[in-house]
């Protein structure tokens, strides 16, 4: 696609339910990361995927938050018992990679989750 | 101490001002260095790349100091709509593809 494509846009559920949010990078792209921000807050690091290689989960918090990625394509990062403090935009970002340096990110729009 | 630090502001700065952000990095490792742009609830976009010997792109020019560890950002004639936050990136690992972000820095440019 013209994007990176993150759906839901908006996610309103009850603590103690799980949620999955879902991640479709741009065409082409082979690494996708996972990001979360939290309101007045920077981006948190929880996930990267880089084609076929073991994924770096070093950023998950817990647990209870785990991500795949099928296909070398779309992702889905799945929250399980959620908690309010779990309330936060999730973004996903997609990028070529590249032989050196860091790659340069290409963000969604961000799914907003909200744990009442 | 945090991996990247940025002052939050906000900078409350007129039209046509000329206005720098500062931010420090940890790791002196880190190898690549980003300042990206945040409008309000939207995601972050890439605004420029950092270089060691410094970089501009018309009003934006940005600078690295490895010694210091240190980044900065300088906006010359500030327009209305250089309102954002603007998020300082570094690539804390080279064994690591993932970007560490700073919170970022608020500018508000006011008519």
């Amino acid at each position: 696609g013209a994007g990176v494509s993150q759906s839901p846009s908006n996610k309103v559920t009850e603590k103690g339910k799980d949620v999955e949010l879902r991640c479709d990078p741009i065409s082409g792209h082979t690494a996708l990361y996972w990001y979360r921000q939290s309101l007045g807050q920077g981006l948190e690091f929880l996930i990267y995927f880089q084609g076929n290689s073991a994924p770096d989960k070093s950023g998950l918090p817990s647990d209870r938050f785990s991500a795949e990625r099928t296909g070398g394509s779309v992702s889905t990062l799945t929250i399980q018992r959620t908690q309010q403090e779990d309330s936060a935009v999730y973004l996903c970002a997609s990028s070529f990679q590249v032989s050196s340096g860091a790659n340069v990110l290409t963000f969604g729009a961000g799914s907003r989750l909200t744990v009442l | 101490r945090k991996e990247v630090e940025q002052d939050p502001g906000p900078f409350n700065v007129p039209e046509g001002a000329t206005v720098a952000f500062n931010c420090t990095y940890s790791n002196s490792a880190s190898q690549s260095f980003f300042w990206y742009r945040q409008d309000c609830r939207k995601e972050p976009k890439l605004l420029m790349s950092v270089y060691s010997s410094g970089n501009e792109d018309g009003r934006f020019t940005a600078q690295l100091n490895r010694a210091s560890q240190y980044i900065s950002l300088l906006i010359r004639d500030s327009k209305l709509s250089d309102s954002a936050t603007y998020l300082c990136v570094v690539n804390k690992d080279t064994g690591r593809r993932a970007l560490t972000f700073g919170s970022g820095t608020r500018l508000q440019v006011q008519p």
